[in-house]
């Protein structure tokens, strides 16, 4: 059962113009967000986080929106860089459950240059 | 410094065999996870560790899986008898402490392959 889902496998965008990659979930409990991004034979490394107490968290060219009535994120990269082209998982947790991360499926984006 | 590493990065078993998988995490975390990821899907909890003892080994398939961390660092994932299911890359990772918000940093992964 699987309880965050990207529904999109893979992206693909033009350097400059800007990614969105979307992750849905099912489980109302989750109130910590994450997006890890990995590179091919390395593991996933941290980007970005929102708690459910905000709607939006901003880093850089990174930003995360939480719409908790739609239980929906997305994460937008702008402007997209070639360097960016990686496997994206989003992943979700609520308390009182060890600190496990459940992770969505990913989506394969590609910036092209 | 170092991050979290594990080793072997490759391992080929054969059916039936048993095989241990070794994660060393980045110094001072006392949180370790052990996550499986299968081919085309996300990472899946396995099981979890606070200083030495398991806080929760509920993402344990079945009994011939089992993961020691006896002096609260290096941590060692066990399988017995692996079956041709149990091919995936096997990923470690390791926080601070055991934080809901704490960042949990990943190893590379051991890829499994059962033949």
């Amino acid at each position: 059962d699987q309880q965050v889902k990207q529904n999109s496998p893979s992206l693909s965008v033009q350097e400059g113009r800007i990614s969105i990659l979307n992750c849905d979930y099912t489980n109302s409990m989750f109130d910590y967000f994450l997006w890890y991004k990995k590179y091919p034979a390395e593991g996933p490394t941290f980007l970005i986080s929102i708690s459910s107490i905000k709607d939006k968290n901003e880093d850089g060219r990174f930003t995360v929106f939480l719409n908790k009535s739609a239980k929906h994120l997305s994460l937008h990269i702008v402007p997209s860089q070639p360097g960016d082209s990686a496997v994206y998982f989003c992943a979700a947790s609520y308390p009182n459950t060890g600190n496990q991360f459940y992770f969505g499926t990913g989506t394969s984006l590609t910036v092209i240059p | 410094g170092a991050g979290v590493s594990q080793t072997p990065s490759n391992k080929v078993t054969e059916k039936g065999k048993y095989v241990e998988l070794r994660c060393d995490p980045i110094s001072g975390h006392t949180a370790l996870y052990w996550y499986r990821q299968s081919l085309g899907q996300g990472p899946e909890f396995l099981i979890y560790f606070q200083g030495t003892g398991a806080a929760d080994d509920s993402g344990l398939p079945n009994d011939r899986f089992f993961a020691v961390r006896p002096e609260g660092s290096v941590s060692t994932l066990k399988i017995q008898r692996t079956e041709r299911g149990d091919s995936a890359v096997y990923l470690c990772a390791s926080s601070l402490i055991a934080g809901q918000t704490d960042t949990q940093y990943f190893g590379p992964g051991t890829r499994l392959t059962v033949l």
